[in-house]
């Protein structure tokens, strides 16, 4: 089975922190993705990431940046922390770009205070 | 779970009974689609996918329905236990333009097994 685990469960950071959410998978997949899930407008794509070194917006990049140094390890980095990005962050792997489902990790629950 | 409680469709059955749980899609180019659960506090687990080549595609206690002509896309569960208590969503995607197998998901149903 794939695994993808996210370091933490649940996190509180301040206004205007910079906070990391780190993301690793064992499976080797090329491509690997940040979502936030939200009630009421579920799945939104951040960033995804289809080879080391390699990254691409999603259709909510603002305030976020990610950063893919190995292919096992995708972290998502929110420069400074606002309210608003206060959420459910799931990282996901997939093994092809196509025809294949996301693996997903068990999320971060954020909190912004 | 995914949208939590906020206006999502609910479905409620007795343990022991089949469920059926529809997804509407808009893009007519769609050409892959998947079902995932989501248990409370868990991330999205995958359960079946089908590709638009097949109507019909079984797994174990699954089956994924498939009709291209209206857009639609049912997941049914037989014999529904209490675990299988979730909210349940699917998802597509196609092989053009941008989306580079970018997924597109549902908002969700939830399904509530009473024992």
């Amino acid at each position: 089975d794939v695994k993808v685990t996210q370091s933490s469960r649940y996190l509180v950071k301040r206004t205007g922190e910079k906070v990391f959410l780190e993301c690793v998978q064992d499976m080797d997949h090329e491509n690997m993705f940040w979502y936030r899930q939200d009630p009421g407008l579920g799945l939104r794509l951040i960033y995804f990431s289809y080879d080391v070194k390699m990254k691409e917006k999603g259709d909510i990049p603002e305030g976020y940046s990610v950063s893919r140094e190995k292919k096992e390890r995708f972290s998502l980095i929110l420069e400074s922390a606002s309210t608003n990005q206060t959420s459910m962050y799931l990282c996901a792997s997939m093994l092809e770009s196509y025809n294949s489902p996301l693996h997903f990790g068990n999320g971060t629950r954020l909190t912004v205070t | 779970g995914e949208s939590v409680g906020l206006h999502l469709p609910t479905l409620s059955v007795q343990e022991g009974d089949n469920s059926i749980i529809n997804c509407a899609y808009s893009n007519s180019a769609s050409d892959y689609f998947i079902w995932y659960k989501q248990e409370s506090g868990k991330g999205p687990q995958f359960i079946i996918d089908i590709r638009s080549n097949m109507d019909k595609r079984q797994g174990q206690r699954v089956t994924v329905l498939l009709n291209k002509t209206v857009k639609h896309l049912s997941l049914q569960i037989a014999a529904t236990q209490p675990g299988d208590s979730a909210v349940y969503f699917c998802a597509e995607t196609y092989a053009g333009g941008t989306s580079y197998g970018k997924l597109t998901f549902g908002q969700g149903t939830i399904l509530t097994v009473h024992p």
